[in-house]
């Protein structure tokens, strides 16, 4: 079946601008995840839905940076007045259920963000 | 808190002598553990998994890795590398939460 996927794969905008990137999860899956991928490091936890809510925003760095999921499966990760340092690699991720020892997810391919 | 050490940032290997990419993890309780690849311009691709069953777990690729609780290590390892193999490699955690937390990864590099 069809795995997670992200869009735009590339994504080149200007200091200041505003940014919306999506995410589609693997179909029945109720969990999704954000994570950021600096240059030259792993990826780091943002923000995690179980169905429509947001259990655990405790990763967003700061209050530009905001997630969605209003009907329990697509995603918007929202970042307001980008910063160069925003430069990164967004990874998606979803899981059949969170919350228990075995918390399999399935990463989507990422958008890149350059904040120019 | 959980975490893991990745020791090794960038390891090299000929072509058919065997990998270890080595990983110590903290955690307070029993971890689940994780390695998963990453391949240039692909997405992150789970190996194995460690859940509390057996010690030794056997994953994709001919990859396995040893869960050492004494040690608190979670080394992954092949007898025999193939110049695909070549990527980058992360040693993840996840507890009773949801986050995975990763290491800083290990690159390694296949020689013919």
């Amino acid at each position: 079946g069809a795995g997670v996927s992200q869009t735009p794969s590339n994504k080149v905008t200007e200091k200041g601008k505003y940014v919306e990137l999506r995410c589609d999860p693997i179909s029945g899956h109720t969990a999704l995840y954000w994570y950021r991928q600096s240059l030259g490091q792993g990826p780091e936890f943002l923000i995690y839905f179980q169905g429509t809510g947001a259990a655990d925003d405790s990763g967003l760095p700061n209050d530009r940076f905001f997630a969605v999921r209003p009907e329990g499966s697509v995603s918007t990760l929202k970042i307001q007045r980008t910063e160069r340092g925003d430069s990164a690699v967004y990874l998606c991720a979803s899981s059949q259920r969170a919350g228990s020892s075995y918390n399999e997810q399935f990463f989507g391919p990422g958008t890149r963000l350059t904040v120019l | 808190a959980q975490s893991v050490t990745q020791l090794d940032s960038h390891v090299s290997v000929s072509e058919g002598t065997p990998v270890l990419l080595r990983c110590n993890y903290s955690s307070s309780y029993s971890p689940s553990l994780f390695w998963y690849v990453q391949h240039p311009n692909k997405g992150l691709q789970l190996l194995l998994k460690y859940t509390s069953a057996a010690t030794l777990v056997k994953g994709i690729n001919g990859f396995e890795a040893e869960f050492k609780k004494s040690e608190t290590s979670f080394h992954l390892t092949k007898p025999s590398a193939h110049m695909s193999d070549a990527a980058e490699y992360f040693c993840v955690v996840s507890g009773t939460g949801t986050a995975l937390i990763f290491g800083k990864g290990t690159t390694l590099s296949v020689s013919s």
